[in-house]
């Protein structure tokens, strides 16, 4: 079952803050969390594991809550070089399933 | 550490003609993927090796895909006959051990069937 994500896009000012959730209708083992942009391949951000835990780097971080199966990305603070296409995957034991992305654009 | 290598970049054929695309996965991943994705959405799983063994092959179309990844190292992917429809980038990932664990992207071959 392919995870929802919201909002599908976001336009944002630099600096501003930004939150992307990722629902899934099936119980997590695990969700990941790509970037990709335009042209390019998904690049790894994060991955977090079922027990509710949150993560982080700098200024992007994300949380888990495998009882209500859903994720939340957060970007703090965004930069120009926060612009793109942001997927979550939700994985089982052996494969992971994207959603269709959300697109992040950040203006000057 | 050299990442997910793929080529052809680029490909335009026309609809009912043949081809083939080729992955080299990072060294001593065991696990390689291909995804299909189309132009607005997620990448979507075709198929999934587990060294040289098929994993899932659920959503590739078989009567016009197929795939193998020879020796469990290279890959390739082969489309006969192409379909409008099939104009997308194909990705290639790969990860250390069984699938669910981080994947690393290859760059992608965009197709364009004409």
């Amino acid at each position: 079952q392919q995870p929802v994500q919201s909002p599908q896009a976001v336009i944002l000012r630099e600096g501003e803050d930004a939150v992307i959730n990722c629902s899934s209708s099936k119980a997590l083992y695990s969700v990941h969390w790509y970037r990709q942009k335009h042209g390019e391949a998904p690049v790894f951000l994060m991955i977090l594991l079922k027990g509710g835990e949150q993560k982080g780097h700098e200024k992007i971080s994300a949380s888990f809550n495998e009882k209500k199966q859903q994720s939340s990305l957060y970007l703090t603070a965004s930069q120009l070089s926060y612009s793109g296409t942001y997927f979550c995957g939700t994985g089982g034991d052996d494969k992971i399933i994207f959603g269709k992305g959300t697109r992040l654009h950040i203006l000057p | 550490e050299a990442g997910v290598a793929q080529s052809p970049r680029y490909k335009i054929i026309e609809k009912r003609q043949s081809v083939a695309f080729w992955c080299n996965p990072i060294s001593g991943h065991a696990t390689l993927y291909w995804y299909q994705q189309i132009l607005g959405q997620g990448p979507k799983l075709l198929i999934q090796f587990q060294n040289n063994g098929v994993v899932d092959d659920s959503q590739l179309p078989k009567d016009r895909f197929s795939a193998e990844r020879l020796k469990g190292v290279d890959s390739t992917l082969k489309i006969q006959p192409a379909k409008l429809e099939d104009s997308a980038v194909y990705l290639c990932a790969s990860s250390w051990g069984q699938g669910g664990e981080t994947q690393y992207f290859g760059p992608g071959t965009r197709l364009l069937v004409l």
